[in-house]
């Protein structure tokens, strides 16, 4: 099973500060790992996501970047943030292929707002 | 474009009151449809995952099933403490286990 630290629960931010969200796993080496964003009452929106250290694809145009300097930390940044920058992002991770069951394990969110 | 579409977004039921969520989906080439359990102010937990029309899978008072173009998650007498927003995903066959969500069904459960 695999264990994600992510952290704060709860941030509030000014317009046009910068933001970094950071996100551990523990277990397996090499997991694939996912950036997602949910607005209020809405699904789970891709944002980013890592098949290796370094290896970052991103799935929407937007004021967000990411990177993976380690096998198992993922971190979510911006140099400005936006009014909808605002919402709950999700950290989580998924076995590498070939390991298993294709489900994915999540942190346990934080809360983004900004003011 | 794989899409995700839940019904009903909300549900009110009474204890004991059984009923069934809906998931329809688009995919090209189903890799396995997955249900999640979603508290407020929390990460999504797994509950299912099927990967094929027929299957179906069971955990306490829920049951989940699959066509070729939806999936069915029955909640049979259920309880207060399986109040939640019940999400469903599916991953396609080659996108490096990228999961399409739908916006998910709020499911309370009055005692």
């Amino acid at each position: 099973s695999q264990t994600i630290h992510q952290w704060p629960a709860t941030l509030v931010q000014p317009v046009g500060s910068p933001l970094s969200l950071e996100c551990t796993v523990e277990g397996t080496s090499n997991p694939n790992l996912y950036w997602y964003r949910q607005a209020a009452g809405r699904g789970l929106q891709l944002l980013f996501y890592s098949v290796g250290i370094g290896q970052i694809s991103s799935e929407v145009p937007q004021n967000l970047s990411a990177s993976r300097p380690q096998d198992r930390q993922f971190i979510l940044s911006s140099k400005k943030l936006l009014l909808s920058d605002s919402g709950f992002y999700l950290c989580a991770c998924k076995l590498p292929p070939g390991q298993g069951n294709e489900k994915l394990f999540f942190g346990s969110g934080t809360q983004l707002s900004v003011l | 474009e794989d899409q995700v579409t839940q019904s009903p977004e909300a549900l009110r039921l009474q204890e004991g009151e059984s009923s069934s969520l809906n998931c329809s989906y688009t995919v090209s080439g189903l890799r396995g449809l997955f249900w999640y359990r979603q508290d407020p102010g929390k990460g999504p937990e797994f509950l299912f995952t099927l990967y094929s029309a027929g299957e179906e899978k069971e955990k306490e008072r829920l049951k989940a099933t699959l066509t070729k173009k939806e999936s069915f998650l029955h909640i049979t007498a259920p309880k207060p403490e399986d109040s939640a927003t019940y999400l469903c995903a599916v991953q396609a066959g080659t996108n490096a286990g990228k999961s399409t969500f739908g916006d998910g069904t709020t499911l309370t459960v009055k005692p």
